[in-house]
């Protein structure tokens, strides 16, 4: 079956621009993380949501960050005004019970 | 609040070589202990899983068990391969909850 998808797989942006990553997770599956990995570096948690709700938002860098799901499915994480020290790779990854995390491939965010 | 500790990479090893890639966490309770591979240009996916005090788990070789003594989940296989060549990380979630915490990572590469 078809698995977690990221879109844009890379997104090119120039400092200050709004972007929008979109996640697809794996269908029945209610819960959805997203997390950032910079170069070298593990996997920081960023948001998690069960169903449409985020129980915890603390993990999301900055108020530039905010992120949505819809309809217990897609889900988009949003960061507006961009700076530098955002260009990462922005993983996604649902489960159908929240333990076992089945990943995306990540969007390439480079912010120039 | 939790944590979870890897040995730093890179680890290389001549094929055949047996792997040990350290992993101690701190955590109130019994989290759930996982490691995830990222093989290169690929997405993470899950490797095998313990979810409970001298657990093992095991898959492709591989397999750690989940010492609550040592509050360690060391992952260990006897012969290694080329194709074992990946990024290793260690992650822990507690039951019932959803914040994953994950290590650093440990980049292992296997000379033919």
């Amino acid at each position: 079956g078809a698995g977690v998808s990221q879109s844009p797989s890379n997104k090119v942006t120039e400092k200050g621009k709004d972007v929008e990553l979109r996640c697809d997770p794996i269908s029945g599956h209610t819960a959805l993380y997203w997390y950032r990995q910079s170069l070298g570096q593990g996997l920081e948690f960023l948001i998690y949501f069960q169903g449409n709700s985020a129980p915890d938002k603390s993990g999301l860098p900055s108020d530039r960050f905010s992120a949505e799901r819809t309809g217990g499915s897609v889900s988009t994480l949003t960061i507006q005004r961009t700076q530098q020290e955002d260009s990462a790779v922005y993983l996604c990854a649902s489960s159908p019970w929240g333990d076992e995390q089945y990943f995306g491939p990540g969007t390439r965010l480079t912010v120039t | 609040g939790d944590s979870v500790t890897q040995m730093e990479g890179p680890v290389t090893l001549s094929e055949e070589a047996f792997l040990t890639i350290n992993c101690t966490y701190t955590a109130t309770g019994y989290p759930s202990l996982f490691w995830y591979v990222q093989y290169p240009g690929e997405g993470l996916q899950l490797l095998l899983k313990a979810t409970k005090a001298d657990d093992k788990g095991s898959n492709k070789g591989f397999e750690a068990t989940y010492r609550k003594e040592t509050t360690s989940f060391h992952l260990e296989k006897g012969s290694v391969q080329v194709s074992d060549s990946a990024v290793y990380f260690c992650a822990l979630i507690h039951t019932g909850g959803f914040k994953t915490i994950f290590g650093a990572g440990t980049r292992l590469f296997v000379k033919a």
